[in-house]
């Protein structure tokens, strides 16, 4: 089975400031990674993904995250943030075969202050 | 095109009663989920359907838990008996064709309060 911990379950951050949210997973098996979204009173988006190739996925809204397998980890990270980027971010990984749920972490709210 | 959509948004029920959950899938996807958010949790998996193939059930927490899905079309999540532990969230996802690779895209969710 896998598993996926999210450090932060908060994260203030002035906007305009770079932040990152830590993600790691374990797995007995290769998987496929997901960050998504979930702004106050919508639905789950997707960001990103990382399905195979280079270890650096780029995302919408300016967000990025980079693979290490070494640490089992897909860290989230933004070089500037604004107040619109205030959200819910939730890691999340499926197995690497068919046919398969998402697990995800706890999520990370992320507050953009002014 | 459309997106996925759930009925009711929101729905307040008393202990002991069922209740029933919605789910319309965006058109072509053969695969649907449904899941679970808590109060300050993320989400957990409840059940998947593919196709016509048997649902994996794996999730349910318990059998006052059911679903089921017409075809590749809606899907209806049932709970019977409803507990104060049931009030959550309930997301339902639907992508393209299940692969582990694919994208899921959420409804909105139905808000469940039981009181």
């Amino acid at each position: 089975a896998q598993s996926v911990t999210q450090l932060d379950s908060q994260v203030p951050v002035f906007e305009e400031a770079p932040v990152e949210l830590r993600c790691n997973y374990s797995s007995s098996v290769s998987v496929y990674l997901f960050w998504y979204v979930q702004y106050p009173n919508q639905g789950l988006q997707l960001l990103l993904k990382y399905l195979s190739g280079s270890t650096l996925v780029k995302g919408i809204n300016g967000f990025e995250a980079e693979f290490n397998k070494s640490q089992t980890s897909f860290h989230l990270r933004k070089p500037s943030v604004h107040i619109s980027d205030t959200a819910e971010y939730f890691c999340a990984v499926t197995k690497g075969n068919a046919g398969n749920m998402l697990t995800f972490g706890g999520g990370t709210r992320l507050m953009v202050k002014p | 095109g459309a997106g996925v959509s759930q009925s009711p948004s929101n729905k307040v029920t008393e202990k002991g009663k069922d209740v029933e959950l919605r789910c319309d899938p965006i058109s072509g996807h053969t695969a649907l989920y449904w899941y679970r958010q808590r109060l300050g949790q993320g989400l957990e998996f409840l059940i998947y359907f593919q196709g016509n193939s048997a649902p994996d059930k794996s999730g349910l927490p318990s059998d006052r838990f059911s679903a089921e899905r017409t075809g590749e079309s809606v899907s209806t999540l049932t709970i019977q008996r409803t507990q104060q532990e049931d009030s959550a969230v309930y997301l339902c996802a639907s992508s393209p064709m299940g692969q582990g690779t694919d994208t899921q895209y959420f409804g909105p969710g139905t808000r469940l309060t039981v009181l």
